[in-house]
């Protein structure tokens, strides 16, 4: 079973911050991949980054990144330099790779608000 | 076609009616999923598909909920006897699947109303 954690219901950052949004995972799986998705007001889903449970490195793309601490089980996102677009629901979400087994659990999200 | 389609694009239906929401996947996905987001809450794993295949139904709230992938391409998710906790937005997702770190890209979403 997986399940995903984001104890973060809502977060103020202001422009130009940098801000962390938390996320904790749990899967029996040895090999998984975790994934951070943006929604904004539109509802349209948004990849931003994913992570590998076997990558040395963590992921970057642009001003995300992912603080991948893998005995905490943890994913947190960090966004820097924020910025007024980025205001937007965040979900944090994990994919399993054993057998046939490919299902995709999302947690149930942190409301980010950019302020100025 | 470039990305995940989804149809229609808002539905409003009669408490008891049956209603089908379709999506088309990008072509050569062979994972889909289904997803129920209600109001201001997260994404409600529904479904999903490898191939034509479901492995896993979990999700599925009732025996009033169906789904069907053919050709491995479209998918229908089927609502029996609607009810009013049933209006939501319904999210489907496509991958390439398989191992490896691909990630979903998600279609616009058919937003139900049981009225």
């Amino acid at each position: 079973a997986q399940k995903i954690t984001q104890t973060q219901p809502g977060m103020f950052v202001q422009e130009k911050e940098a801000v962390t949004l938390d996320c904790t995972y749990d899967t029996s799986d040895q090999s998984y991949g975790l994934f951070w998705y943006k929604q904004p007001s539109s509802g349209e889903m948004i990849f931003l980054i994913y992570q590998g449970s076997y990558d040395e490195q963590n992921a970057t793309e642009g001003r995300y990144s992912l603080n991948f601490q893998k005995a905490r089980k943890s994913a947190n996102l960090v966004i820097s330099a924020s910025q007024l677009g980025d205001s937007a629901m965040y979900f944090c979400a994990m994919r399993g790779f054993t057998g046939g087994g490919n299902k995709l659990t999302f947690g149930t999200g942190t409301q980010l608000k950019v302020e100025l | 076609g470039a990305g995940v389609s989804q149809s229609p694009s808002n539905k409003v239906t009669e408490k008891g009616k049956d209603v089908e929401l379709r999506c088309d996947p990008i072509s050569g996905h062979t994972a889909l999923y289904w997803y129920r987001q209600r109001l201001g809450q997260g994404l409600e794993f529904l479904i999903y598909f490898q191939g034509n295949s479901a492995p896993d139904k979990s999700g599925l709230p009732s025996d009033r909920f169906s789904a069907e992938r053919t050709g491995e391409s479209v998918s229908t998710l089927t609502i029996q006897r609607t009810q009013q906790e049933d209006s939501a937005v319904y999210l489907c997702a496509s991958s390439l699947g398989g191992r490896g770190g691909t990630e979903a890209f998600f279609g616009q979403g058919t937003r139900l109303t049981v009225v």
